[in-house]
């Protein structure tokens, strides 16, 4: 079973600031079987990020993706205040398609 | 618009069994995957496993596999999760997601959850 690792585990910014929240895992996953999720209180996750780097539609473009091998990146350019949330990933590469234990991005 | 409505919030007592769908619109239910998520309070997200309606094809994580039945009906777009005998650790929020097979896998778009609640 892969293991994904996020980090930090809480990112504490201001709105208007960059945020850098890190995927890492625990063997090589295809750059196309990545993925993003944001997930708000209360709400269901929604998909931000797939194939590592390209955006789900509606998704704004303050949003990025990058990374291969083991470790993957996803950036906030600028945060705005819908942003604070939890991001998970998951890798597709091999069943199980486990999810990352989240990083949780709140207001500084 | 591509839909996934799951039925509502359950309370069981331990020992009881249940069965929770999600129900399929706006796309050719049969021809996509749906996948199912467990989040326990306040934790994170976790794989069980995903169904293909066209031909009931279904693979479970090694953790939920025994532990919960998935199936579907593809001549009602409805796929279901259930659980023959409820234990108090079943107490959760359960997401059902279409999944998206293909070059670059996802889970897109994701039921609002169904709240399972196993108490005595």
């Amino acid at each position: 079973e892969i293991v994904l690792t996020q980090s930090p585990g809480t990112l504490s910014l201001s709105p208007g600031e960059r945020g850098t929240l890190s995927c890492r895992a625990s063997q090589s996953v295809s750059s196309s079987y990545l993925a993003w999720y944001q997930q708000k209180p209360g709400q269901a996750p929604r998909l931000l990020i797939y194939g590592a780097s390209s955006r789900a539609t509606g998704i704004p473009d303050r949003f990025s993706g990058s990374g291969s091998g083991t470790d993957f990146t996803l950036t906030i350019s600028r945060l705005e205040p819908e942003d604070f949330a939890v991001y998970y990933c998951q890798q597709y590469g091999s069943s199980p398609f486990t999810f990352g234990p989240g990083t949780k991005v709140d207001i500084k | 618009e591509v839909q996934l409505v799951q039925s509502g919030s359950e309370v069981k007592k331990p020992g009881e069994s249940l069965k929770i769908s999600c129900k399929g619109s706006g796309y050719r239910f049969a021809s996509y995957w749906i996948g199912w998520v467990r989040q326990m309070p306040g934790k994170g997200l976790e794989w069980m496993g995903i169904i293909y309606p066209g031909d009931s094809d279904t693979r479970y994580s090694p953790s939920f596999q025994g532990q919960v039945t998935i199936s579907a009906d593809k001549s009602i777009s409805t796929a279901y999760l259930q659980w023959s005998s409820l234990k108090a650790s079943d107490t959760a929020m359960y997401y059902c997601a279409r999944f998206l097979y293909g070059d670059s896998p996802s889970f897109d778009p994701w039921g609002q959850g169904t709240l399972v609640t196993v108490s005595s």
